[in-house]
């Protein structure tokens, strides 16, 4: 079993949609959590981090479900310009980071 | 604005060529890391360094080594490519404290042929 795993789609969404990817995560030890936009040929960027209580920039909102092991990342509205990987990352602890193998998102006009 | 930039976008090389791939940061960062990324897979640790002259294997470091002569500069070498290491390669840093973000150079897209 991976360390952390996503369902790597395509997601194909028209614009306006709401879209949610889930990350499952194995290690119950996992400290911080983050997603990050990776666009076609580009660097990987951050997004946004990922706290307990949930949180929201924008169109964009993450959960943490520890007790399931898992993240989500909401977006509301979605543009073309969302067009784009999503990588889910877990921090362990120390330098330890494991990215999962990411979720694409296609918005269609 | 923080800026990793690495030596080639992309560059093709002949199975059992020593390669170098180069990575510089401009934010005095401690930690700096190097990836490699392939469809399905993620990015996989190869190396990382938390401060000058220090190392430590990643996930794959099998086939690499890597060179951290000054802060800036986070270099990775195949000692003698094969073609199991065609890929993208990603170097990223960050500071030393905290949950804080890795920032990440461009790639490079290596082919061994």
């Amino acid at each position: 079993r991976k360390e952390v795993e996503q369902d790597p789609g395509p997601f194909n969404v028209p614009e306006g949609a709401t879209v949610a990817f889930n990350c499952t995560y194995s290690n119950s030890a996992s400290q911080s959590f983050f997603w990050y936009r990776q666009d076609c040929r580009k660097e990987p960027k951050l997004l946004m981090s990922v706290y307990s209580s949930g949180n929201e920039d924008g169109r964009f909102t993450a959960q943490l479900n520890r007790a399931s092991q898992y993240i989500s990342l909401l977006i509301r509205d979605s543009k073309l310009s969302d067009s784009a990987t999503y990588l889910c990352v877990v921090r362990t602890g120390g330098f330890k980071t494991i990215f999962g193998a990411g979720t694409r998102l296609f918005v269609k006009a | 604005d923080v800026k990793v930039t690495q030596s080639s976008r992309y560059l093709v090389k002949r199975t059992g060529e020593k390669v170098f791939l180069e990575c510089v940061q401009d934010m005095d960062h401690e930690n700096m890391f190097w990836y490699r990324q392939d469809p399905g897979l993620g990015l996989r640790l190869i190396y990382f360094s938390y401060d000058v002259k220090m190392k430590e294997k990643g996930d794959i470091p099998e086939g690499y080594s890597v060179s951290r002569e000054k802060k800036e500069r986070f270099s990775l070498i195949l000692e003698s490519a094969s073609t199991n290491q065609t890929s993208m390669y990603l170097c990223a840093s960050k500071w030393d404290r905290g949950y804080n973000e890795q920032f990440f150079g461009p790639g490079t897209r290596l082919t061994v042929l």
